[in-house]
């Protein structure tokens, strides 16, 4: 089955600079790849996605990038702010029937 | 519109003690999702319901799990008896299928403490 890889475990960045998250996965079948966000005792959140036929997607301050050769995705934060500050999770599906499969988070911190 | 909807929020248990968690998915999403997530780790798939089927439960630990989806809406997880192992926050999601990539949307998150 799907495996997927998260790094690094914790992160902390000064307000303003920017923030990278990385992804592995290890079926190349695997199509879809959310992000989601999960502030301390909240439900995670999706907050982007991208899909197997594109490389890149950004929504403001937010950009993921997709390396299907390689088989891992990237989260990229810009002008980092405090609320930025949670855990967030990768995760990867190679179908419609079959479940997300999620990395171990990543606990980003931004200092103000 | 209201979220997934789960109950309770926090139990503590003796250990031995049975527990159950409900799950009030989006209304008209066909597909529930039951995950366990410990301390400092990613969502883990338990139980994925189609409608009131389970078509993935091989993650489930069917000597001690059970879960339910009656009707296909609301569903039941069951743990008996509990072990001090089972601590962990058991969050509910549910999607849509028919729609894009079928987004998962969770609940809140059952937190069980089992002394």
């Amino acid at each position: 089955g799907e495996n997927v890889e998260q790094h690094p475990s914790t992160l902390s960045v000064q307000e303003g600079d920017s923030a990278v998250i990385k992804c592995t996965y290890s079926d190349s079948a695997s199509n879809y790849f959310p992000w989601y966000k999960q502030e301390l005792g909240k439900r995670p959140q999706l907050i982007i996605d991208i899909r197997s036929n594109v490389g890149e997607k950004k929504d403001q301050r937010i950009a993921v990038t997709l390396n299907k050769t390689a088989k891992h995705f990237s989260l990229h934060i810009t002008e980092t702010q405090p609320e930025d500050s949670a855990v967030y999770f990768c995760a990867a599906r190679s179908g419609g029937n079959t479940p997300l499969v999620f990395g171990k988070g990543t606990r980003l911190s931004v200092i103000a | 519109e209201a979220g997934v909807v789960q109950s309770p929020r926090y139990k503590i248990i003796e250990k031995k003690q049975p527990v159950a968690f409900w799950c009030n998915p989006i209304s008209g999403h066909n597909t529930l999702y039951w995950y366990l997530q410990n301390l400092g780790q990613g969502p883990e798939l338990l139980i994925r319901y189609e409608n009131e089927e389970a078509v993935d439960d091989s993650q489930l630990p069917k000597d001690r799990f059970s879960a339910e989806r009656l009707k296909g809406v609301d569903s039941t997880l069951k743990i008996q008896p509990a072990e001090l192992g089972d601590s962990a926050v058991y969050l509910c999601a549910s999607s849509d299928r028919a729609v894009g990539t079928g987004e998962l949307f969770f609940g809140e998150g059952s937190r069980l403490t089992v002394l």
